[in-house]
C-alpha cells in the first residue's frame, strides 16, 4: 500500500518563476493538506483540499494556489517565486470525518529559489 | 492565537535511557488536540502520539508517552529505552479541534541525538 507520494523530490528555480508541486494521497484518503517547512523551523499550514475545494487556508499570499483532482491527488502552485519561498514542501493526506485523523505525510519536495 | 513552544533546540540521550522533550502550548480554546511527530533526515513527518484536551489519561503508544498537564499547558513527550533509530527531529503540534487534525500548528522542534 503506497503512502503519500510527492514529486519532484528536489527542484531549483529562479526568482520570478512559477512552480508546480504534485502530491498523491495515501490509498483511501480524500483530503490533502500542504505545509511549508523553512530550514530550522516547524511546518506551517498552507491550505487543505477536500472534494476538490480549498477548505482551510493558512496565512499565505495568493501567490500560493492549489488544486485537487477527482482522484484526490493535488497540486501546489507558487507564482512569482521569491527567495523566501525556498523550503521543504510537505503534503499530508487524511480521510475526512474519520474521527481523530492521523495525517500521513509525504517526504516532501525541497524547493530552492536562486 | 494558538502557539506551540519547544524550548530545547537539541538534546542528547544515552542509548537505553529515557528522555523527555518539552512542549508548552497557548490557546484559549477548550477543545484541541496535541500531537508529536518525528522527522528523520528523509523529511517525512511520522505520527507518534495524540492527546485530546478532554482525555483524562495520558496517552501512550509503545515506548512513547505524553505527559499532559492541562493547567500548565504542557504536553511533554517521554521516550523510554532510547534507541539509535530515535535520533531525529521531534515536533510538537496542536490542532484546533479534538476530532480532526486538518490544520496543525507546529513548534520549532527539538533535535534528539541518541549516543551509543
Amino acid at each position: 500500500d503506497a503512502g503519500v507520494t510527492q514529486s519532484p523530490t528536489h527542484l531549483i528555480k529562479t526568482r520570478g518563476q512559477q512552480v508546480t508541486l504534485r502530491c498523491s494521497p495515501k490509498s483511501g484518503h480524500d483530503t490533502v493538506s500542504w505545509y511549508q517547512q523553512a530550514l530550522g523551523q516547524g511546518p506551517q499550514f498552507i491550505f487543505q483540499y477536500y472534494e476538490e475545494e480549498e477548505r482551510q487556508r493558512g496565512n499565505f499570499p495568493d501567490r500560493f494556489s492549489g488544486h485537487q483532482f477527482p482522484n484526490y491527488s493535488s497540486e501546489l502552485n507558487v507564482n512569482a517565486l521569491l527567495l523566501g519561498d525556498s523550503a521543504l514542501y510537505l503534503c499530508a493526506s487524511s480521510l475526512m470525518g474519520q474521527g481523530i485523523e492521523k495525517l500521513f505525510f509525504g517526504s516532501g519536495t525541497q524547493l530552492s529559489v536562486l | 492565537a494558538q502557539k506551540i513552544t519547544q524550548t530545547q533546540p537539541g538534546m542528547f540521550v544515552q542509548e537505553k535511557e529515557a528522555v523527555t522533550l518539552d512542549c508548552t502550548y497557548d490557546t484559549s480554546d477548550q477543545s484541541y488536540g496535541l500531537f508529536w511527530y518525528k522527522q528523520p533526515s528523509s523529511g517525512e513527518m511520522i505520527f507518534l502520539i495524540y492527546q485530546g484536551s478532554y482525555d483524562e489519561q495520558n496517552a501512550t503508544e509503545g515506548r512513547y508517552s505524553l505527559n499532559f498537564q492541562k493547567a500548565r499547558k504542557s504536553a511533554n513527550l517521554v521516550i523510554s529505552a532510547s534507541q539509535l533509530g530515535d535520533s531525529a527531529m521531534y515536533f510538537c503540534a496542536m490542532s484546533p479541534r479534538t476530532d480532526s487534525s486538518y490544520k496543525l500548528i507546529f513548534g520549532s522542534g527539538t533535535r534528539l541525538l541518541v549516543r551509543p
